[in-house]
């Protein structure tokens, strides 16, 4: 089935060690996108690519890091930088990057929720 | 700026009731785009619709109907007959002209209970 995975479903991280999200898609979309969400808030940008080899900084991206070397593939990096990392990390991609019709709709996978002992 | 209210942090119905969830927004576009996900207890955010700024027709799909007023900057999203399985978070989105931003408001939680 087509679909985009993360993993893993739950992660627990020591303060001041780096730890790398997985988020997978088998739609062959071009676009991919990482958000943070915080309880009772809405969605906020860490990062987006809009092809591969390529990326570019959403509204939070300090602290994280990202790679996109693969159309499949964008992991997220949440480093020792990022003050407080502890939330729930969703993973989305679209057909196509700011194309002004549906193929820019964003469809998402099923999250990690991060927590920091 | 751009930005997307959802006054409703929570509402309880029983099933059965009709829910009408609201959604207002600011932007200064032109030409934008909106949509509701709905996000049930497993976290997974599912798409429900989108419409574009130049297109006030209502739409309804199933239970599912959604009011656009540009004149009053809403998008508004009602459940017909409610059921349990509708209990989730229900985000409301904007996206702007060119397509950059994805501006997401805080949610509304409903609860339906049986």
């Amino acid at each position: 089935d087509g679909g985009i995975t993360q993993s893993p479903k739950y992660l627990f991280r020591k303060e001041g060690q780096n730890v790398t999200l997985s988020c997978e898609q088998n739609l062959n979309h071009d676009a991919m996108y990482w958000y943070r969400q915080d309880p009772g808030q809405g969605l906020r940008l860490i990062y987006y690519s809009q092809i591969v080899n390529d990326f570019q900084k959403g509204d939070i991206a300090e602290g994280y890091s990202v790679s996109r070397e693969k159309k499949e593939s964008f992991p997220l990096t949440v480093t020792s930088a990022q003050k407080n990392p502890t939330a729930f990390y969703l993973c989305a991609s679209s057909i196509r990057w700011a194309s002004g019709d549906i193929t820019d709709t964003q469809y998402f996978g099923p999250g990690t929720r991060l927590t920091v002992l | 700026a751009q930005k997307v209210t959802q006054a409703q942090t929570e509402i309880s119905v029983v099933e059965k009731e009709d829910v009408t969830l609201d959604c207002v927004y600011e932007t200064r576009d032109t030409t934008y785009y909106l949509f509701w996900y709905k996000q049930p207890p497993s976290g997974e955010l599912v798409f429900l619709i989108r419409r574009n700024s130049f297109d006030e027709q209502n739409e309804i799909s199933g239970r599912y109907s959604w009011n656009f007023q540009k004149s009053t900057s809403s998008f508004n999203f009602t459940i017909t007959a409610s059921q349990v399985v509708d209990s989730a978070v229900y985000f409301c989105a904007l996206l702007n002209q060119a397509g950059t931003a994805l501006i997401f408001g805080k949610g509304t939680t409903l609860s339906v209970s049986s």
